[in-house]
């Protein structure tokens, strides 16, 4: 069975400062896992992916984050917070369907 | 690029009703999924569709039903409402068989069900 958490269900940050929200997975199959982002009254919307390949993935909104296998662990990340990046972000791990993490609200204070 | 269209945006309903939520896929995507988003909660995976046929079946109560049509847009009903269902409901369409890894889902705007 699949499964995510996501460690921290709030994570306020200042504008400019770095961002990390955390996520880990659990997972007897291949790994497929994403991060999406959700703002108020909208959609999902995909961040980024990790299928295969290079375990550094870049997504949009200058967010990255880095698949480490040894510690079943798929962090987001930004070097600096802006005030447009609040909102609701949801790490996930797919086989075939989304199983999402419950999510955490970023928050970012000027 | 054409996007994944969900039809109503918004739906008021009381209980005991029926509601019928409806879902466009991006053209030449044949596989459709089903979530709900309860209020502060993640979304939950529902029930999918790959050409024509369900393909896996998640916490969809038995007062709930879904197919896909010949032209691949999919449809949810509900039936018996409870104040419970009140939540936001996403489709997403895929291009390819389930388990495939590579194939993306596209989520559309959701559809916000509110049952009073």
């Amino acid at each position: 069975a699949q499964s995510v958490t996501q460690l921290d269900s709030q994570v306020p940050v200042f504008e400019e400062a770095p961002v990390e929200l955390r996520c880990n997975y659990s997972s007897s199959v291949s790994v497929y896992l994403f991060w999406y982002v959700q703002y108020p009254n909208q959609g999902l919307q995909l961040l980024l992916k990790y299928l295969s390949g290079s375990t550094l993935v870049k997504g949009i909104n200058g967010f990255e984050a880095e698949f480490k296998k040894s510690e079943t662990s798929f962090h987001l990340t930004k070097p600096s917070a802006h005030m447009s990046d609040a909102a609701e972000y949801f790490c996930a791990v797919r086989g075939g369907k989304l199983i999402f993490g419950q999510g955490t609200e970023l928050s970012v204070k000027p | 690029a054409a996007g994944v269209i969900q039809s109503p945006r918004h739906l008021i309903k009381e209980k005991r009703e029926t509601a019928t939520l409806k879902c466009y896929p991006i053209p030449r995507h044949d596989t459709v999924y089903w979530y709900q988003q309860g209020p502060g909660q993640d979304p939950q995976f529902l029930i999918s569709f790959y050409e024509k046929m369900q393909s896996d079946k998640g916490s969809i109560p038995d007062r709930f039903s879904a197919q896909q049509f010949s032209d691949y847009h999919s449809e949810l009903n509900m039936s018996s409402l409870e104040l419970g269902d009140s939540a936001l409901y996403f489709c997403a369409s895929a291009d390819g068989g389930i388990g495939v890894g590579d194939n993306e889902q596209f989520f559309g705007p959701g559809t916000r069900l509110t049952v009073l």
